[in-house]
């Protein structure tokens, strides 16, 4: 496609299982970012990715959350063992590059809205 | 996390009035950026600035990146309908590593016909 892509679109899970979100950047696009958007809040940095490698991981909230791109284009956000505070739209980006004006604009996906009970 | 300081939360507006918005940070920036989101969907790139008092247009849209580097405007003149929407100002940085996006908590405009 187009544009970012994201699935699911609505998880709903219950508190203390396992969850996985994908992200299908825009092709050819080397950078890839999470962010997680709370109600009423501005989208919250979680992890970016150049490549295959995390190049930044501080926003990640604690050890329950990690992801991957192991093939340098698609990204799972996975979390474990939900709490409900983790109930929140995941929002991936990505950028045809992090290291040059032009290509550093961030293009969003249209998020996933997790619902943990 | 940190977040940039916009308010009001909400604006009310007549169709075909302009409007301003400002985005101030305790924290230098190196690019400011502003992000329009609807409903459901993922934020949308309006304006991007990168140099301390840069001043750029996009359509009805006017951005200024503040002289300081640690605050930013967005104007919108003549309103329409579809301008109804969440505006969230951005800061980034530098790139690379430091490439993240720092978001305010976005003022909602709703725009009366």
């Amino acid at each position: 496609g187009a544009g970012v892509s994201q699935t699911p679109s609505n998880k709903v899970t219950e508190k203390g299982k396992y969850v996985e979100l994908r992200c299908d950047p825009i092709s050819g696009h080397t950078a890839l970012y999470w962010y997680r958007q709370s109600l009423g809040q501005g989208p919250e940095f979680l992890i970016y990715f150049q490549g295959t490698g995390a190049a930044d991981d501080s926003g990640l909230p604690n050890d329950r959350f990690f992801a991957v791109r192991p093939e340098g284009s698609v990204s799972t956000l996975k979390i474990q063992r939900t709490e409900r505070g983790d109930s929140a739209v995941y929002l991936c980006a990505s950028s045809l590059t992090s290291d040059g004006r032009a290509g550093e604009t961030q293009y969003f996906g249209p998020g996933t809205r997790l619902l943990v009970l | 996390g940190q977040q940039l300081n916009q308010s009001p939360q909400s604006m009310f507006i007549q169709e075909g009035e302009d409007v301003s918005m400002n985005c101030t940070s305790s924290s230098i920036f190196n690019t400011w950026l502003w992000y329009k989101q609807d409903p459901g969907e993922g934020p949308v790139l309006l304006i991007a600035l990168y140099k301390a008092g840069e001043l750029t247009s996009n359509g009805r849209l006017t951005a200024q990146f503040g002289i300081t580097r640690k605050d930013s405007f967005l104007n919108i003149s003549a309103s329409i309908p579809s301008d109804v929407g969440i505006y969230f100002c951005a800061g980034q940085t530098s790139t690379g590593a430091n490439s993240k996006l720092t978001f305010g908590k976005g003022i909602t405009l709703s725009v009366r016909p």
